[in-house]
């Protein structure tokens, strides 16, 4: 099956300073998805990108969808500590467009 | 968005026995897909639940093994049977939103086997 190779697995950052996660496969997506995951929660939404070379932000979240449809980054501003938790890339495949998930990539906002 | 109610949110059980996990959505949804989420590891896919039809499970689960109801729109079950302390991991319920093409996520349900 299809498989999103997403780096780092883990980083720490000094609250204030920016991140920067990415993901790569080597099969074409068609919509992108970047989720949250809060410790005892499921994954949360924060980005969705829909077309090749699209660039969306939500607040200090800006992600962009490669123009091969191959890869997407996403980018944290100025961090707090509530963007502390786990990040996943994830795509859309199959008949049934089930998702398929990046490794996801650990946070840790130090004061 | 839709909003999917996951239960129990936790659950400790002893090995041989079954945990059934519930989801409730609060809108007709056509597919629904079960996930595990083994500790500290990234979501993978263990079916995908049609109304009306059998449940589509990927490579290495079974229906014995991971049974899934789905007798409405709005609700389904998986059943992890016959646990091992390998059955320990986080188990998620999700659903395509239509507003916005992602996936919406219940809260998951922490299974611990003793």
């Amino acid at each position: 099956g299809q498989q999103l190779n997403q780096s780092p697995q883990s980083m720490f950052i000094q609250e204030g300073e920016d991140v920067s996660m990415n993901c790569t496969s080597s099969s074409i997506f068609n919509t992108w998805l970047w989720y949250k995951q809060d410790p005892g929660e499921g994954p949360v939404l924060l980005i969705a990108l829909y077309k090749a070379g699209e660039l969306t932000s939500n607040g200090r979240l800006t992600a962009q969808f490669g123009i091969t449809r191959k890869d997407s980054f996403l980018n944290i501003s100025a961090s707090i500590p509530s963007d502390v938790g786990i990040y996943f890339c994830a795509g859309p495949s199959g008949s049934a467009r089930q998702l398929t998930f990046g490794s996801g990539t650990q946070l840790t906002v130090l004061p | 968005s839709a909003v999917i109610s996951q239960k129990p949110s936790r659950d400790i059980c002893q090995r041989g026995t079954s945990l059934t996990i519930q989801c409730q959505v609060d809108s007709q949804v056509t597919m629904m897909f079960w996930y595990r989420q083994q500790p500290g590891q990234s979501l993978t896919l263990i079916a995908t639940a049609n109304q009306g039809s059998e449940a589509t499970y990927e490579s290495g689960f079974v229906i014995d093994k991971f049974p899934i109801s789905r007798p409405n729109l709005t609700f389904s079950t998986l059943t992890v049977s016959n646990m091992s302390p390998e059955d320990s991991s986080i188990y998620l319920c999700s659903a395509p939103d239509i507003a916005n093409y992602g996936y919406t996520f219940g809260s998951g349900t922490r299974l611990t086997v003793v």
